[in-house]
């Protein structure tokens, strides 16, 4: 298994331009979240989903849209880039909470600059 | 909501030092608890985790955590540390129904050789 796979790695935007960060993962995952991390502050929640066509708000979803249309895609996409956007964006996945698995698994990450 | 607090941000030790990393967290409920790792340039790693049964748990490369409920904490230990595990640790917390992790700010380790 590849696990949860991220591209591209690397991306500088300029302010205004718009693009998606990919995620994928291949362990049949029912979760998917997407977090950013920024200095100094831990991760936050961007967005997450519990399931193809279900997707909902996390702490700091301002700026940002997601879809789900299959079990194992969830993209993120920025549609007006800002320089408070400039993080590293690190998507996950996990199966179902209430089990004992809800354990998230972590792809490489996206590092993200906009000037 | 849930919090959790890291204590030591940055810590610096000599390799064979042991080590300690506080994590408190706000929830009165059920909560699973973790420890992640991310080394210089690469992605999250889970070092251990605790769900239930025995509050002392050991997980990856030496480590071990220790849930204690009355304190909300769930702190990390190693008793002799590595240069190899300069890295970032963060503490992470979710209920059984939660959604997500609410994450730590982290704690950033230097080990000296």
């Amino acid at each position: 298994n590849a696990g949860v796979t991220q591209t591209p790695k690397f991306r500088i935007l300029k302010i205004g331009q718009s693009m998606t960060l990919q995620c994928a993962q291949d362990m049949n995952h029912n979760y998917m979240y997407w977090y950013r991390q920024d200095p100094g502050m831990g991760l936050k929640l961007i967005y997450y989903s519990v399931g193809a066509g279900i997707t909902d708000k996390g702490e700091v979803p301002n700026g940002y849209n997601v879809s789900r249309s299959t079990t194992e895609d969830f993209p993120l996409r920025l549609e007006l880039a800002a320089p408070s956007q400039t993080s590293v964006y690190f998507c996950a996945s996990s199966f179902p909470s209430g089990s004992s698995y809800n354990e998230q698994f972590f792809g490489p990450g996206t590092r993200l600059t906009v000037l | 909501a849930q919090s959790v607090s890291q204590h030591n941000h940055h810590v610096i030790l000599s390799e064979a030092a042991s080590l300690e990393l506080g994590c408190n967290y706000s929830y009165g409920g059920t909560v699973n608890l973790f420890w992640y790792v991310q080394y210089p340039g690469q992605h999250l790693q889970l070092l251990l985790k605790y769900f239930s049964g025995d509050p002392l748990v050991k997980g990856i490369k030496g480590f071990e955590a220790e849930f204690i409920k009355s304190k909300f904490s769930f702190n990390l230990r190693k008793p002799s540390v590595q240069w190899s595990d300069t890295a970032e640790y963060f503490c992470a917390v979710t209920s059984p129904s939660g959604y997500a992790l609410n994450f730590g700010k982290g704690t950033s380790l230097l080990v000296t050789p």
